[in-house]
């Protein structure tokens, strides 16, 4: 069965700094492009970022460019999103999600990001 | 930047078809494909590559795309059925959601 479990959420100042991860299993995760996709309350759905199986292609939203970093470990099935110079509109629930072709195709249940003063 | 248009609300009565359009410049060169996100739960994919369903997603959901526009039909709609819809859409190595369609079946 395809897992993937998001963690790291949490309340943080404008500024600060918070690293998410997403723990992949059921599958082989070295073999899939993954996502982020945030949400923030009672809004839509908004990419973040994308990166490629052997992490040579990423992509960015504008909205996050120059402040967030996607990486992932394949060794450790791993994926993870490092936010920096973080923004009140920056609040959302994060999700990673697998990559299937042009959608994704499973989802974490999400990890809750505030960041308020 | 890309935009995918939908319309903010759709109702319709249970056995009805529902239809949600999604309008993008161009969209049809793309594939599209669509979410159901009901509340407090996470987005599930149930139309890739414009009109394909994956496994376990019920055949009265299907899709097409051409043109500028995606469309999402629902036929023989049930109340299970309710919640938001999104599309979604490659443009310029970006990812691209619509604004999302509540859909009220009433």
């Amino acid at each position: 069965e395809v897992q993937l479990v998001e963690s790291g959420g949490g309340l943080v100042k404008p500024g600060g700094s918070l690293r998410l991860s997403c723990a992949a299993s059921g599958f082989t995760f070295s073999s899939y492009s993954m996502n982020w996709v945030r949400q923030a309350p009672g809004k839509g759905l908004e990419w973040v970022s994308s990166i490629s199986t052997s992490s040579s292609y990423i992509y960015y939203a504008d909205s996050v460019k120059g402040r967030f970093t996607i990486s992932r470990d394949n060794a450790k099935n791993s994926l993870y999103l490092q936010m920096n110079s973080l923004r009140v509109e920056d609040t959302a629930v994060y999700y990673c999600a697998r990559e299937l072709g042009t959608a994704s195709d499973y989802w974490g249940q999400g990890t809750l990001v505030t960041v308020s003063s | 930047s890309y935009e995918l248009t939908q319309p903010p609300s759709l109702s319709v009565s249970p056995g009805q078809t529902a239809s949600i359009t999604c309008s993008g410049d161009k969209l049809g060169d793309n594939y599209a494909c669509w979410y159901q996100q009901k509340p407090g739960q996470s987005p599930v994919l149930v139309i890739y590559h414009d009109n394909k369903r994956p496994s376990g997603i019920p055949e009265r959901f299907s899709g097409s795309n051409s043109g500028n526009t995606a469309t999402l039909t629902i036929s023989g709609t049930q109340a299970m059925d309710e919640g938001d819809y999104y599309c979604q859409a490659w443009d310029s190595s970006t990812v691209v959601f619509g604004g999302g369609t509540k859909l009220t079946v009433l």
